[in-house]
């Protein structure tokens, strides 16, 4: 059982443009959901996060929106940059659990200069 | 500030054969995670260990999967008699405490099999 479903799989976006990926989760214990990156041949890296008490969060071009009651968050990434090409992971955990992450299976995104 | 470093970067293998990867979490980090990111995948949680205990290893998929933590630093994930299907990229992570939020990755380990 998938307990974290990312879409779209790939993603396509001009220069300029805004990248946009979604996440639902299935476990109500969950409350901490982290976005990752990861750019071929290094390890995922902690781009943004979000917990549950608030609906958005944005860091620079980043922004987590999340949706409580449908249990769903977002990506969105403002003014894409070809240095942005790379691999996007949601995850979610509970802070009662042991911390593992539960991670979406990613999106490949490509910035087009 | 070093982060997390595992070796080897790549190892390629014949099937039945053993292999020991190894993870060097970040100094002062309790915490530390295995996880397998098979080819299009997304990462699959395969334990963890809060100091050198790891209470659960629910995640290691067979019974050819070990791992073990000593001196509350390196970690070390052993599969034996490996097959095909443990082909994958393996990547350890660590926190400072079990449950703190976040985790730093390492480059990860290549593993082939042959």
């Amino acid at each position: 059982q998938q307990q974290v479903k990312q879409s779209p799989q790939s993603l396509i976006v001009q220069k300029g443009g805004i990248s946009i990926i979604n996440c639902a989760y299935e476990n109500t214990a969950f409350d901490y959901f982290p976005w990752y990156q990861q750019f071929p041949g290094k390890g995922p890296a902690l781009l943004i996060a979000i917990r549950p008490d608030v609906s958005e969060k944005k860091e620079g071009r980043f922004t987590i929106s999340f949706n409580k009651s449908a249990k769903q968050f977002s990506l969105h990434i403002m003014d894409s940059q070809p240095g942005d090409s790379a691999t996007y992971f949601c995850a979610a955990s509970s802070r009662g659990s042991q911390g593992n992450l539960i991670f979406g299976k990613g999106t490949k995104l490509s910035v087009k200069p | 500030g070093a982060g997390v470093s595992q070796s080897p970067s790549n190892k390629v293998t014949e099937k039945g054969k053993d292999v020991e990867l190894r993870c060097d979490p970040i100094s002062g980090h309790t915490a530390l995670y295995w996880y397998r990111q098979s080819l299009g995948q997304g990462l699959e949680f395969l334990i963890y260990f809060q100091g050198n205990s790891a209470p659960d290893k629910s995640g290691l998929p067979s019974d050819r999967f070990s791992a073990e933590r000593t001196g509350g630093s390196v970690s070390t994930l052993t599969i034996q008699r490996t097959q095909q299907e443990d082909s994958a990229v393996y990547l350890c992570a660590s926190s400072l405490w079990t449950g703190e939020d976040e985790q730093f990755f390492g480059p990860g380990t290549r593993l082939t099999v042959l």
